[in-house]
């Protein structure tokens, strides 16, 4: 059973940024919004969570809406090196299975 | 820190034989360790988690005489496909979960880089 949906790809322009969404309508109280992403034959790399506030790091900014039933995961400046598959997982955090769902594949294109 | 390897990165085999991929934690210790497979174009399915010193719980549809599991130490964790068919052929990725007070972030889980397995 799918916690989250995504669309199965984008298509975003190197230097643009790129927005990811995400709905995860039965999202319970006590389970964060992750993101994690997976370059070709790599393990998953962590971006970032976020419970009910918008969060921004490094890599990413996390747009939740207010209902916390869906989100948004921005890449503010995609490069080439994005070109992954972006999970979208909703979790209570560690000491329980994280499970992955389709994902959503990124290309970013010159 | 959080850096988690995984031996070998990529195997071929003969069908019939064995394959050990060991995982391990190399800058904290880990309790549970989750072990993923992911067939191509699909995403990742967990197939079982293990605790340290205890036996590994295997999801559905896992066979857990196919894909045994030791999780003897705190930093190393082995997964073993036995009597290896080409249905095997997949990406294994272990995934160690830190123990509380290693100093790593635990909000975070933690995956090694994939071994890919071809049987031939």
């Amino acid at each position: 059973d799918a916690k989250t949906t995504q669309p199965p790809s984008m298509d975003c322009a190197e230097g643009r940024a790129a927005n990811l969404p995400c709905n995860h309508s039965t999202i319970s109280g006590n389970e964060y919004v992750y993101w994690y992403r997976q370059i070709h034959s790599q393990g998953p790399q962590y971006i970032i969570h976020g419970l009910k506030n918008n969060e921004t790091n490094e890599m990413a900014s996390l747009i939740i809406t207010e209902d916390r039933k869906s989100s948004t995961l921005i890449l503010p400046h995609a490069t080439l090196r994005d070109t992954a598959v972006y999970y979208c997982i909703v979790w209570p955090g560690t000491a329980s299975k994280l499970t992955f769902g389709t994902g959503t594949r990124l290309q970013v294109t010159l | 820190g959080a850096v988690v390897s995984q031996h070998p990165s990529w195997v071929i085999c003969k069908s019939g034989t064995s394959v050990k991929i060991e995982c391990r934690s190399l800058d904290f210790q880990a309790t549970t360790m989750f072990w993923y497979r992911q067939f191509p174009k699909q995403s990742l399915m967990l197939m079982a988690t293990s605790n340290e010193g205890s036996k590994a719980t295997y999801e559905q549809g896992v066979e857990k005489d196919k894909f045994l599991i030791n999780h003897a130490s705190l930093t190393l964790s082995t997964l073993t496909v036995t009597s290896a068919h080409p249905e095997d052929s997949s990406f294994y990725i272990c995934s160690p979960l830190p123990y509380s007070g290693t100093g790593v972030k635990n909000y975070e889980q933690y995956f090694g880089p994939g071994t890919r397995l071809t049987v031939t």
